[in-house]
């Protein structure tokens, strides 16, 4: 068990609506990053926040968005969903010391498997 | 700009054989390598990573990997593998400066008996 919370676990939805997947990073984690993965895929990166702030952008599309909250826990709002948005999207968190030289690894949670019909 | 290889899509070993899983990276500055394993629908697991010193790393699960800053190399080694290790292997390595991770394109291993 890595510490790191994701939910839902899976999800099957429509083309053209809105989910919002959360995740819980692991106790004292500052840093969260999102992925993507699709069937047969490597990582994609998303969007990393530390600390409630945005600190880095990856390939994220326009109709998707996050934010960290105060306590940490994070959120991925996919809206306007069509079917290539059909994968597995991972959350992971490390200590994150912002600017700060860093060499910590990532710890990943289980995933939340977004279907779209 | 950083970013790391995975040449191979796939490997095969036989059971009990040793397993080499091979990654190249490109860094400005001190490289921090990282592997993991992420089984069918199960998140990424963290096996071992390399930040300084001694260029033979030991992780979990009876792994280990070999910097090689001439080659700019981290290969994932085992001596002796097993069924249970058949699974997606990635190499990453991370910008210590502005904390982003670069993930390799993975690598499938497949263990037979």
């Amino acid at each position: 068990d890595s510490g790191v919370t994701q939910t839902p676990k899976h999800l099957i939805t429509a083309t053209g609506q809105r989910v919002t997947l959360r995740c819980s990073p692991r106790s004292g984690d500052l840093s969260v990053y999102w992925y993507q993965q699709s069937l047969d895929q490597g990582l994609q990166f998303l969007i990393q926040y530390y600390n409630g702030e945005e600190r880095a952008k990856g390939n994220i599309l326009e109709r998707f968005s996050a934010q960290q909250f105060p306590d940490l826990h994070s959120e991925l709002n996919l809206s306007s969903l069509e079917l290539g948005d059909s994968a597995l999207y991972f959350c992971a968190s490390s200590v994150g010391t912002g600017r700060i030289m860093n060499t910590g690894e990532l710890f990943f949670g289980e995933g939340s498997r977004l279907t779209v019909l | 700009a950083q970013s790391v290889a995975q040449p191979e899509d796939q490997v095969n070993v036989a059971e009990g054989n040793p397993l080499t899983v091979k990654c190249t990276y490109s860094v400005s500055g001190n490289p921090y390598l990282f592997w993991y394993v992420q089984y069918p629908n199960r998140g990424l697991q963290f096996l071992l990573k390399y930040i300084t010193g001694d260029n033979l790393v030991k992780g979990s699960y009876g792994f280990e990997a070999e910097f090689n800053k001439s080659q700019t190399s981290f290969h994932l080694k085992k001596p002796s593998a097993l069924v249970s290790d058949s699974a997606l292997y990635f190499c990453a390595v991370r910008d210590g400066s502005f904390n982003k991770f670069y993930f390799g394109s993975g690598t499938k291993l497949n263990v037979k008996p």
